[in-house]
């Protein structure tokens, strides 16, 4: 079964507005969750990753956080842009950095209001 | 640098039918992955290879094969589509550092089946 999942298929958030997308995971093995951004008729663009050992991680305009206790992943995006609309996945290793494939969330569509 | 790219974009086969998808990277990555997306889903893994020559199952094996014959290419091959194998099929690629497992993903190819 699925080891990843999101809270909302769907975020609507205000141009300028700070965007926080969650994620929940089930798999207390994984050591290493990446968030990826997904376009249109695009494949998924790496935007962020973190491994267990951190409970936090900046990057331009997105921080990811991590709450191993409850399992929780999520993602700000400060001052979210026109561009920022598109689909979110979180993904996990639950192989330890492993090569086996990643093991992705259903994803959450961000929505930009003008 | 073209990273990832896919071939075709477009393919559309009527039930029975074979096709190969072609997957090619230029970053000398070790490792290529074959994902599958449906509606409202996130990626699922069919197939994987973690260096020229070899090939293991994912998630969502069944009805497809792939082979690993050079480094920079990894193809997907259906023998007898089916209905059920409509979808998005995207390629990924990484350089497994033994830390980070992050994927980099091509276009993407949109498969019907009639």
């Amino acid at each position: 079964g699925e080891s990843v999942g999101l809270h909302l298929p769907t975020l609507s958030v205000q141009e300028g507005d700070n965007s926080i997308i969650n994620c929940a995971y089930s798999n207390s093995a994984s050591d290493y969750f990446i968030w990826y951004k997904q376009e249109s008729g695009k494949g998924p663009q790496f935007i962020i990753d973190i491994r267990s050992n951190m409970d936090k991680r900046q990057g331009q305009r997105v921080t990811v956080l991590l709450n191993k206790t409850v399992k929780h992943l999520s993602l700000q995006i400060a001052a979210t842009q026109p561009g920022d609309s598109a689909v979110y996945f979180c993904a996990e290793n639950p192989r330890g950095g492993g090569a086996d494939g990643l093991t992705f969330g259903k994803g959450t569509h961000l929505i930009i209001q003008p | 640098n073209a990273g990832v790219t896919q071939t075709p974009k477009f393919r559309v086969l009527k039930t029975g039918q074979s096709m190969t998808l072609l997957c090619a990277q230029d970053m000398n990555h070790e490792y290529m992955y074959w994902y599958r997306q449906d509606p409202g889903m996130g990626l699922r893994l069919i197939h994987y290879s973690v260096g020229e020559g070899t090939t293991a199952k994912g998630e969502v094996p069944d009805g497809y094969n792939v082979s690993r014959l050079k480094k920079q290419n990894f193809l997907l091959g259906l023998e007898s589509a089916a209905p059920s194998q409509t979808s998005v099929y995207f390629c990924a690629s990484s350089s497994f550092s033994g830390v980070r497992d992050t994927q980099y993903f091509g276009p993407g190819t949109r498969l019907t089946v009639l």
